[in-house]
């Protein structure tokens, strides 16, 4: 069974940085491009950065680029979104996804940016 | 961007009848590859979303077929052919063939009517 951990969400405040963190189990993790997607409280969904199986490539949505960094270490099955000079706008819950067709998703974590 | 818009935004629906969303794109979802990355969503209240359809009408692993969808172009449907207690929730459509960045419709609620 497909299955994807977050963990690290939390309260910070504006201009303040977070790092998430999500672990993969349950499928071959290093083949796949991994996708952060969000959902602020009451909203849609917006895609916010993806990484290329060998993570020599990352996609960015405008809103984050030069802020947010996503990464991979595939010894560990895992994938990461560092977040800094965080935005009350970045609040949300934060999905992992597999794929950029993101066909499994996380539980989410909670980012709460708020002074 | 491409803009992917939804319609209706709020459907309620009796037990037992068939349910259909709309969804448009701004421009036309055909891949060069040929395929057409388009992909229904399913969010319960309180979970996370459950990908039902990909690549227009794929139902994924698990999803009953009641669940079926169509369109091309930049024209798509989801549709529903009884609805259950356990369909409630929100319905998203996404698009991955213009893939910087993939880009969801807002969301359309289904309530038991």
């Amino acid at each position: 069974e497909v299955q994807l951990v977050e963990s690290g969400g939390g309260l910070v405040r504006p201009g303040g940085s977070l790092r998430l963190s999500c672990a993969g189990s349950g499928f071959s993790f290093s083949p796949y491009w991994m996708s952060w997607v969000r959902q602020a409280p009451g909203k849609g969904l917006e895609w916010v950065a993806r990484i290329k199986p060998d993570g020599s490539e990352e996609h960015y949505v405008d809103s984050v680029r030069g802020r947010f960094t996503i990464s991979r270490d595939n010894a560990k099955n895992s994938v990461f979104l560092q977040m800094n000079n965080l935005r009350a706008e970045d609040t949300a819950v934060y999905y992992c996804a597999r794929g950029v067709g993101v066909d499994y998703w996380g539980q989410g974590s909670l980012v709460t940016v708020s002074s | 961007d491409v803009v992917m818009t939804q319609s209706p935004l709020s459907l309620p629906v009796t037990l037992g009848q068939p349910a259909s969303i709309s969804c448009r794109s701004s421009q036309s979802l055909v891949n060069s590859d040929g395929n057409t990355y388009l992909s229904w969503f399913q969010q319960r209240p309180g979970q996370s979303p459950r990908r039902l359809i990909n690549k227009v009408s794929n139902r994924d692993s698990g999803v009953p077929d009641r669940f079926s969808g169509s369109g091309s172009g930049t024209d798509f449907t989801l549709k529903i052919s009884r609805v259950e207690a356990e369909d409630v929730g929100f319905y998203y459509c996404m698009q991955a063939t213009h893939w910087l960045p993939i880009t969801f419709g807002q969301g359309t609620r289904l309530e038991i009517k």
